[in-house]
């Protein structure tokens, strides 16, 4: 059973440019999640899609964006690109959810460098 | 609030010994779960090992094992025999039930193991 996948792996934009990451979930779930990993902040929760609905959102700024389709992949997008949103963007699928304790399974994760 | 703190940034041990990892945590929710992640250089999360709040013995999967006091709030989690593909960042976080599920992570003890 394929994992959760996420393209692309690595990516340079620069300031200013908009970029979009996509994320395939591991089949059957429903649940996509998006996590964003700083040095400085850790692991900081993006949003959460549940049947193309996004059901939750963490505090990150509007240029923060995302979308799931009706085959439960996922992509988000960030607008407008700051230096400070290089990152590893994490992707995370489950079965319902993460509200419902069920097991989350990350993909490797898609490196941003904003320069 | 809800939050996770793992107070050790990094941990050193011996191979074929063991080491304890500390998570403490705060939630005012009484039905929750808990998780250990490992994030090996690749920078995948992989799970280590679950336990759910409202179960009172302690999660194993094989060569780890957890020690979860409820009521002090504490999830620490012991390696036995550690071995060199050990060596990793360990993450612990808190996943709730309610409209804002998500994981919430600690700043994770990065771990190394010694031939």
């Amino acid at each position: 059973k394929a994992g959760v996948t996420q393209t692309p792996r690595y990516l340079i934009k620069t300031r200013g440019q908009q970029v979009t990451l996509s994320c395939s979930p591991i089949s059957g779930h429903r649940s996509v999640s998006w996590y964003q990993q700083t040095p400085g902040q850790g692991l900081q929760f993006l949003f959460e899609y549940f049947s193309e609905t996004q059901r939750n959102k963490g505090n990150f700024p509007g240029r923060f964006s995302g979308r799931q389709f009706s085959n439960s992949r996922s992509e988000m997008n960030v607008s407008t690109l700051e230096l400070g949103d290089s990152a590893l963007y994490l992707c995370a699928s489950s079965l319902y959810g993460p509200s419902s304790g069920n097991t989350i399974y990350f993909g490797e994760g898609s490196w941003l460098t904003v320069v | 609030a809800q939050t996770v703190t793992q107070s050790q940034p990094e941990m050193s041990v011996q191979e074929a010994e063991t080491v304890t990892l500390s998570c403490t945590y705060d939630t005012s929710e009484s039905d929750y779960y808990l998780f250990w992640y490992k994030q090996p250089p690749s920078r995948q999360m992989i799970l280590v090992i679950r336990q759910e709040a409202y179960k009172q013995q302690n999660a194993t999967e094989n060569r780890f094992s957890v020690n979860f006091q409820k009521a002090a709030k504490s999830f620490s989690l012991k390696i036995s025999d550690s071995q060199l593909g050990d060596a990793a960042m360990y993450f612990c976080a808190l996943n709730y039930g309610g409209s804002q599920g998500n994981l919430i992570f600690g700043k994770g003890t990065k771990l190394s193991v010694k031939p």
